[in-house]
């Protein structure tokens, strides 16, 4: 058990409609990332919120956002869904000192768009 | 533009064996490296790391090398056990404020019994 929390684990949703994705990190946890994995593709990495605020941003779509709130979990809202955003979805959270970027994973919310 | 990249989607070992997963980076910014394990249905889980100043790191049956100079690092696994099969991402950090892993797209490693 890595300590972060991701629900769903698994939805279905149609194509156009709008999720939301919900992680709460580590405690004491600061800062949180989201990734996406496609089918055989590797961890692309989305969006880092540090404290509440934006980090930095990486491939994520302008149908997609992200935020971070004052108990420190984080939504990610995935919009006008097309059949390519089905993926999973990991939250991953950073130990607040760490000199290593080492992250710990969330399960993962495992998103079908039909 | 792919920065660390696994170029062995899979690879098979018999149990016992050695197992090799290779991993190159571009970025010669990159200075700490790390290996990830990830079991079907689980979020990916740390393994073992390396520091850019150092060329070898050990934890039991897990080794890492790095060679800087051909950019490049391996995750050596001796001996190989059933239970190590899962898919390896290999991930590489740049020191800064924002410490952001960027990985490759993983190897399927599957230990023969």
């Amino acid at each position: 058990d890595s300590g972060v929390t991701q629900t769903p684990k698994h939805l279905i949703t149609a194509t156009g409609q709008r999720v939301t994705l919900r992680c709460s990190p580590r405690s004491g946890d600061l800062s949180v990332y989201w990734y996406q994995q496609s089918l055989d593709q590797g961890l692309q990495f989305l969006i880092q919120y540090y404290n509440g605020e934006e980090r930095a941003k990486g491939n994520i779509l302008e149908r997609f956002s992200a935020q971070q709130f004052p108990d420190l979990h984080s939504e990610l809202n995935l919009s006008s869904l097309e059949l390519g955003d089905s993926a999973l979805y990991f939250c991953a959270s950073q130990p607040t000192r760490s000199n290593t970027g080492e992250l710990f994973f969330g399960e993962g919310s495992r998103l079908t768009v039909l | 533009d792919q920065q660390v990249k696994q170029n062995s989607p899979s690879l098979s070992v018999q149990e016992g064996r050695i197992s090799i997963l290779n991993c190159d980076y571009t970025n010669s910014m990159f200075d700490y490296f790390l290996w990830y394990k990830k079991y079907p249905a689980e979020g990916p889980t740390f393994l073992i790391s390396i520091s850019s100043i150092k060329d070898k790191n050990e934890d039991g049956r897990f080794t890492v090398f790095l060679n800087k100079s051909a950019k490049h690092l391996s995750l050596h696994i001796v001996p190989s056990q059933p239970g190590d099969s899962a898919v390896y991402f290999c991930a590489a950090s740049v020191s800064g404020s924002a410490r952001q892993l960027t990985f490759g797209s993983g190897t399927q490693l599957t230990v023969l019994p």
